[in-house]
């Protein structure tokens, strides 16, 4: 959806490694948005970015960083993985960040952390 | 952000129409209402939005009452492919989306 590629899509690290997750987009959307998905907690928002270099934490921040040096390009850092982040992380891009733009979607990295 | 409720599964039979209600009582005068629909191993995908009475696309319908204070999804003759969770979703001034557990509907031959 709207160009949104997520790299990987799997990947089985060990706890206390540094893990690095990326969505590149194509459309030039300004708004960014890393999501995680649990069984039973539906998705919620870990970080965002408005623009370059521009970001803010959502509602599950803590243990993750952020860095968007480049329009299309948006990483999620896990600096030292624990089990607990074991998930399904999504990234998703919207033109504007008001709730009548919708967001859309990549399909997802599945993160397993041992 | 609005807090919204939704009945957390369905199940339906192909060529049925399923309407999926969302309560939202704290809705506030700006927010829209916007519907995700998500099939397994895939990413939301947007389906409809509305702001009040109704909207209609190729896809569903959206059915707000004048008080805004709930909205139902309606999916016309579905079928097996319709198979999903559907999330209902009620945003703020700076699009921090809040997605619940959603609907599971299920669509059985």
């Amino acid at each position: 959806d709207a160009g949104i590629t997520q790299s990987p899509r799997h990947k089985v690290t060990e706890t206390g490694t540094p893990v690095t997750l990326r969505c590149h987009q194509t459309e030039n959307h300004r708004y960014m948005y890393w999501y995680r998905q649990d069984p039973g907690h539906g998705l919620r928002l870990i970080h965002y970015s408005y623009g370059v270099k521009d970001t803010d934490k959502g509602e599950v921040s803590d243990g993750y960083s952020v860095s968007r040096s480049k329009t299309e390009d948006f990483l999620l850092t896990l600096e030292s993985a624990t089990s607990s982040q074991t998930s399904v992380y999504f990234c998703a891009t919207s033109t504007q960040a008001q709730d009548n733009q919708p967001q859309h979607f990549g399909d997802g990295t599945r993160l397993s952390i041992l | 952000l609005a807090k919204t409720t939704q009945p957390i599964s369905m199940d339906s039979y192909e060529g049925q129409e399923v309407n999926i209600t969302c309560s939202h009582n704290n809705i506030a005068t700006n927010d829209y209402i916007t519907w995700y629909q998500q099939f397994p191993s895939q990413g939301p995908r947007f389906i409809i939005q509305g702001y009040k009475t109704k909207v209609t696309n190729e896809v569903a319908s959206l059915f707000i009452p004048a008080d805004r204070k709930s909205s139902t999804l309606s999916l016309p003759r579905v079928s097996l492919s319709d198979t999903a969770v559907y999330y209902c979703l009620v945003g703020g001034g700076d699009y921090k989306l809040s997605f619940g557990a959603g609907t599971t509907v299920t669509v059985r031959a």
